[in-house]
């Protein structure tokens, strides 16, 4: 299995635009998390799916992000308007059955609002 | 209490040495808990998980005392590719899957 798959790896964009980043979990796992990682917060919970369906989306920041998983194999996070504050390594992370079997996580994307 | 708390360090230790990492949490009906390794620039990796009062797993050890509410995690014969962040993680009050990551530990190992 190729792992958890994140696009674009790096992005760059300017105050104002939007955003769109993207995941495909690890085959049969039921689980989808996002995370914001930064220096000064660390890693943070920002929403997770079972089989599609939001679960709890209490870490989003504020109504700039989105989240949407249309199908299994894909999920996708949304920021618009981006500011600079979001820039942080933004991690896709699946899992078969939580919180007991481990979360394999994608390698990130690395957002830098100017 | 932070749902998790761990000293941020950095700790630096010269090869060979053992290190220990502590790790609190607030929510004492957690059954299960877990350290991740997160080297520079990458994603977190699980390193173990800790179920009832340990786990050991060639060099790393892990201790659980639920009394106290904390975790810990021993390195022994560090080795220079120890050097990395650990993180420690729990499940929250009324998890229903997802985890609570601590802002992790950062270890370096010199020659």
């Amino acid at each position: 299995d190729a792992g958890v798959i994140q696009s674009p790896r790096h992005e760059v964009t300017e105050m104002g635009q939007e955003v769109t980043l993207r995941c495909k979990p690890i085959s049969g796992h039921d689980y989808l998390f996002w995370y914001r990682q930064t220096m000064m917060r660390g890693l943070e919970l920002l929403i997770y799916f079972n089989n599609n369906v939001p679960i709890d989306d209490s870490g989003m920041p504020e109504d700039r992000f989105s989240a949407k998983m249309p199908n299994a194999s894909f999920s996708t996070l949304k920021i618009q308007p981006s500011e600079p504050r979001d820039s942080a390594v933004y991690f896709c992370a699946s899992s078969l059955s939580p919180p007991k079997d481990e979360q394999f996580f994608g390698p990130g994307t690395r957002l830098t609002v100017l | 209490r932070k749902e998790v708390e761990q000293d941020p360090g950095p700790f630096n230790v010269p090869e060979g040495a053992t290190v220990a990492f502590n790790c609190t949490y607030s929510n004492s009906a957690s059954q299960s808990f877990f350290w991740y390794r997160q080297d520079c620039r990458k994603e977190p990796k699980l390193l173990m998980s800790v179920y009832s009062s340990g786990n050991e797993d060639g060099r790393f050890t892990a201790q659980l005392n639920r009394a106290s509410q904390y975790i810990s995690l021993l390195i022994r014969d560090s080795k220079l590719s120890d050097s990395a962040t650990y993180l420690c993680v729990v499940p929250p009050r009324g998890s229903q899957g997802n985890l609570i990551f601590g802002k992790g530990t950062k270890l370096s190992v010199k020659p």
